[in-house]
């Protein structure tokens, strides 16, 4: 069964700095693009960031680019996004979800969230 | 970037009535489109992909259909649990996927 299980969430005040970690299992996590996408209270999905199966290619959308870092170790079947320079309109729940062999996002994490805020 | 757009915001349906939610791109994007399903506290889940094939246990009350920029996601028969906002994506060009704002489900 697949599993994806993300950590790291909280409370963080605003210029801060949080990682966020996705434990993945039941599947060959080291064949599969994996990705970040985010849900702000009470509104729609917004995708984050990609990475590549073996890390070599990286996306960031344009809200996130320079403050957000995408990465994974395969070795360890799991997926991370380090936050810096965090914003209020940063606030939203974040999903790991995993590429299906279709190309849609076949299994997503429970979500962690994260709230910054003074 | 491709922008997903999709109507109507709210859609009010009986249960057992038949519903009909639209997705339009703004460029085509082949059949490389997805709709997801999310309830209240939950993440999204998979229905349909490559614009109508659907996903692992999906009922088949669920489908797809269209091509290019306008699609379609039909459910047959609305039952209590599908109630619920439903999004399309594209990923027509990796890494460039995008998300539609979302069609609310809700009872009539």
């Amino acid at each position: 069964e697949v599993q994806l299980v993300e950590s790291g969430g909280g409370l963080v005040q605003p210029g801060g700095s949080l990682r966020l970690s996705c434990s993945a299992s039941g599947f060959t996590f080291s064949s599969y693009a994996m990705h970040w996408v985010r849900q702000a209270p009470g509104k729609g999905l917004e995708y984050v960031s990609a990475i590549s199966s073996n890390g070599g290619s990286t996306y960031y959308a344009d809200s996130v680019k320079g403050r957000f870092t995408i990465s994974r170790d395969n070795s360890k079947n799991t997926l991370y996004l380090q936050m810096s320079s965090l914003r209020a309109e940063d606030t939203a729940v974040y999903y790991c979800v995993k590429v299906g062999d279709g190309g849609a996002f076949d299994y997503w994490g429970q979500g962690t969230l994260v709230t910054v805020s003074s | 970037e491709i922008v997903m757009t999709q109507s109507p915001a709210t859609l009010s349906v009986s249960p057992g009535e038949r519903a009909t939610l639209s997705c339009r791109a703004s460029q085509s994007v082949s059949s490389n489109l997805a709709w997801y399903q999310q309830k209240p506290g939950q993440a999204p889940r998979l229905l349909i992909y490559g614009a109508s094939t659907r996903a692992t246990g999906i009922p088949a009350r669920f489908s797809g259909s269209g091509s290019g920029t306008e699609f379609t996601l039909t459910i047959s028969s609305l039952q209590s649990e599908d109630f619920a906002v439903y999004y399309c994506q594209q990923y027509n060009n990796w890494p460039l996927w995008t998300f539609g704002q979302g069609t609310k489900v809700e009872i009539k």
